[in-house]
């Protein structure tokens, strides 16, 4: 079995640039989380699908992002025009079920925004 | 909103000391998860909790789930250098409607 799988692992690019980051999640689960981090931070909720229905997003999302899970598979998390603040580590992550349940991080994609 | 609070922020400790981090939610939770994040890695899933008063046990460390179900806690005994990482709580509301909310963790440097 799988883990969550995300790419690219590590993304350098110029201010205003756009970027998109793909997660692979674990194939019977049917909840997908974007999360973001910083250092000496826990992860910060952005967003959930559950499967092809993106069902919250959090204030921290602003419209430079968003994200998509069209088939309920895999997704994609594009930042448009970045902005310095914008470097961090984002976390996809999965679960099979509600809230309650566990759920799996892969590995993260870093983004330093120069 | 929710929010769930880790102390300490850091904890240096000697090799064979016992550490312990303690977690706060402001809302009650329907259970608590433990993760652990390496330097440089990913937030890997410990162990969750679910009722009032519970204890689990893995190797070395004790994981309880306070009685009111609003905090918890993680003792570590007789740490070793591969206990190194930062341990985070997180839960979601007693409600279950909410996404898990992650406290900031507790970084630990174990000094051989």
């Amino acid at each position: 079995d799988t883990g969550v799988s995300q790419n690219p692992r590590h993304k350098i690019t110029k201010r205003g640039q756009n970027v998109t980051f793909r997660c692979d999640p674990i194939s019977e689960h049917n909840r997908l989380y974007w999360y973001r981090q910083t250092l000496g931070q826990g992860p910060e909720f952005l967003t959930y699908f559950q499967n092809e229905a993106q069902l919250e997003k959090s204030r921290l999302l602003s419209d430079r992002f968003s994200a998509e899970r069209p088939k309920g598979s895999f997704s994609t998390l594009e930042i448009q025009r970045t902005e310095q603040g914008d470097s961090a580590m984002y976390l996809c992550a999965s679960s099979n079920g509600g809230f309650g349940n566990t759920i799996y991080f892969g590995e993260g994609s870093w983004l330093t925004v120069v | 909103g929710q929010q769930v609070m880790q102390i300490p922020q850091y904890q240096h400790v000697q090799e064979g000391e016992d550490f312990t981090t303690y977690c706060n939610s402001s809302t009650t939770l329907s259970n608590i998860q433990w993760y652990k994040q390496r330097p440089g890695g990913h937030p890997v899933f410990l162990i969750q909790l679910v009722k009032s008063g519970e204890v689990k046990k893995q190797k070395r460390l004790t994981f309880q789930f306070g009685e009111a179900k609003k905090n918890s806690s993680l003792h570590i005994t007789a740490t070793q250098t591969t206990d190194v990482g930062t341990y985070f709580c997180a839960g979601p509301s007693s409600s279950g409607n909410t996404p898990l909310v992650f406290g900031k963790g507790t970084r630990l440097s174990v000094i051989a």
